[in-house]
């Protein structure tokens, strides 16, 4: 079974700076989708980044980036000139591109980095 | 606007009670999903559906019951057979197996 790891519970940065999350993920499959998704306060889920696979381009949004290391299988998430609309708790997750059982679009989170943005 | 929208936003129950969560969504999406979100911990799988008058448990669907009857929406109900139901409820939708968008949620608490 496929398994995604966020190994810093919390991580603090000061405004304007850089700050890089980190996850780790598990799998036996070669094909496969990855995520970033923010849950600010209002506890709603909002998708950040996407990535898949079988892309060896790191995807970007605007302030967002990814470094996917396939092999070493990491996706982390890199956040320029972070502002204090950044603080949230961040989520990794995982989805494979092959379907098990109808299982194919079920995501696997991992448990979460609290961002805090010190003025 | 084109989005999910999910109701309460916050519930009571007493013990013993069945409850409904609603899900909708008019982004014309197949798939919908029901995820549920412990303190300290990532989402956990409760049920899916792919298309209309189908669904397919999850990673902990025991205790909760849902119903596909139309493609906007996707009620979850929470039977007085979850021993423990306090949690925060994320509904999402999804075009076929992509990227999924969730709604805003709903805090369920037992009293």
């Amino acid at each position: 079974a496929q398994t995604v790891t966020q190994s810093q519970p919390e991580m603090s940065v000061q405004e304007a700076e850089t700050v890089t999350l980190s996850c780790t993920y598990d799998t036996s499959e070669s094909d496969y989708y990855l995520f970033w998704y923010k849950q600010p306060p209002s506890r709603q889920m909002i998708l950040v980044i996407r990535q898949e696979a079988y892309k060896q381009q790191n995807a970007t949004e605007n302030r967002f980036s990814v470094n996917f290391q396939k092999a070493a299988k990491s996706f982390s998430l890199k956040i320029s000139d972070s502002q204090l609309g950044d603080a949230a708790m961040y989520f990794c997750a995982y989805r494979s591109a092959y379907g098990y059982g109808g299982s194919q679009g079920n995501l696997i989170f991992g448990k979460g980095t609290k961002l805090s943005v010190k003025p | 606007d084109g989005g999910i929208t999910q109701s309460p936003k916050y519930l009571f129950r007493k013990e013993g009670q069945n409850v409904t969560l609603s899900c909708e969504q008019n982004l014309n999406h197949d798939a919908m999903y029901w995820y549920r979100q412990d303190p300290g911990q990532g989402l956990r799988l409760i049920y899916y559906s792919q298309i209309v008058n189908d669904f397919q448990k999850g990673d902990i669907a025991e205790g909760y019951s849902v119903s596909r009857e139309k493609k906007e929406s996707f009620p979850l109900t929470v039977t007085s057979a979850q021993k423990n139901p306090t949690a925060f409820y994320l509904c999402a939708s999804s075009i076929g197996w992509d990227t999924q968008y969730f709604g805003p949620g709903t805090r369920l608490t037992v009293l």
